[in-house]
């Protein structure tokens, strides 16, 4: 299928446990983007991405960790889950650079019991 | 540091009204692009315009417009004559060119019901 694509789409966990969310996108953008979103917080960026390798942390990076060895893929682990993880996640991708539209997957419901 | 605030939580208005979602955004960059997106209740996320601060023009799209004006650092949306189907949260967002590059900061959302 075209477009971006996340998985799971829903996942509940215990804390402590390591926990990978994935995302593909065939559009072979270069830019792609990790935000959580939060009831009174809007979409906070967690990490994105330029290229391959290329990573960097934005607003909440503690706690999670991402890694980006093809251009088409992003995952975002929770290296050992919280409750406060407890989120709706999103990826993002974007021809150039984030001040080109970004366009969301649809979202990962996470739920850390 | 770039901040967006959309004031007003929840907006409810009955179909056939003209409702205008404020935003205001702070940044200190001379470059810089503002957006809207859109969240049904399906959760997905709509892009739906990009601006940059070089082009004050208001753009008009069907049913949607927006305002935006550098001199009160606001960036509206209005939807003339509101459906059902136009209910979802709205995000607007902004981006600054030179100082954070490639990060979007979003607003909190306005959760816009529109009843028949």
């Amino acid at each position: 299928d075209a477009g971006i694509t996340q998985s799971p789409r829903y996942k509940i966990t215990e804390t402590g446990r390591q926990v990978t969310l994935m995302c593909h996108q065939t559009w072979s953008h270069s830019y792609m983007f990790w935000y959580r979103q939060d009831l009174g917080h809007g979409l906070r960026l967690i990490y994105y991405s330029a290229a391959a390798d290329i990573t960097d942390k934005g607003e909440v990076p503690d706690g999670y960790v991402v890694s980006r060895s093809k251009t088409e893929n992003f995952p975002l682990t929770l290296e050992s889950a919280t409750r406060s993880q407890t989120s709706v996640y999103f990826c993002a991708s974007s021809e150039f650079r984030g001040f080109y539209e970004q366009y969301f997957g649809p979202g990962t419901r996470l739920t850390v019991t | 540091a770039q901040k967006v605030t959309q004031a007003q939580t929840e907006i409810s208005v009955v179909e056939k009204e003209d409702v205008t979602l404020d935003c205001v955004y702070e940044t200190r960059d001379t470059t810089y692009y503002l957006f809207w997106y859109k969240q049904p209740p399906s959760g997905e996320l709509v892009f739906l315009i990009r601006r940059n601060s070089f082009d004050e023009q208001n753009e008009i799209s069907g049913r949607y417009s927006w305002n935006f004006q550098k001199s009160t650092s606001s960036f509206n949306f209005t939807i003339t004559a509101s459906q059902v189907v136009d209910s979802a949260v709205y995000f607007c967002a902004l981006s600054e060119a030179e100082t954070s590059g490639s990060r979007l900061t979003f607003g909190e959302g306005t959760q816009l019901t529109v009843n028949p």
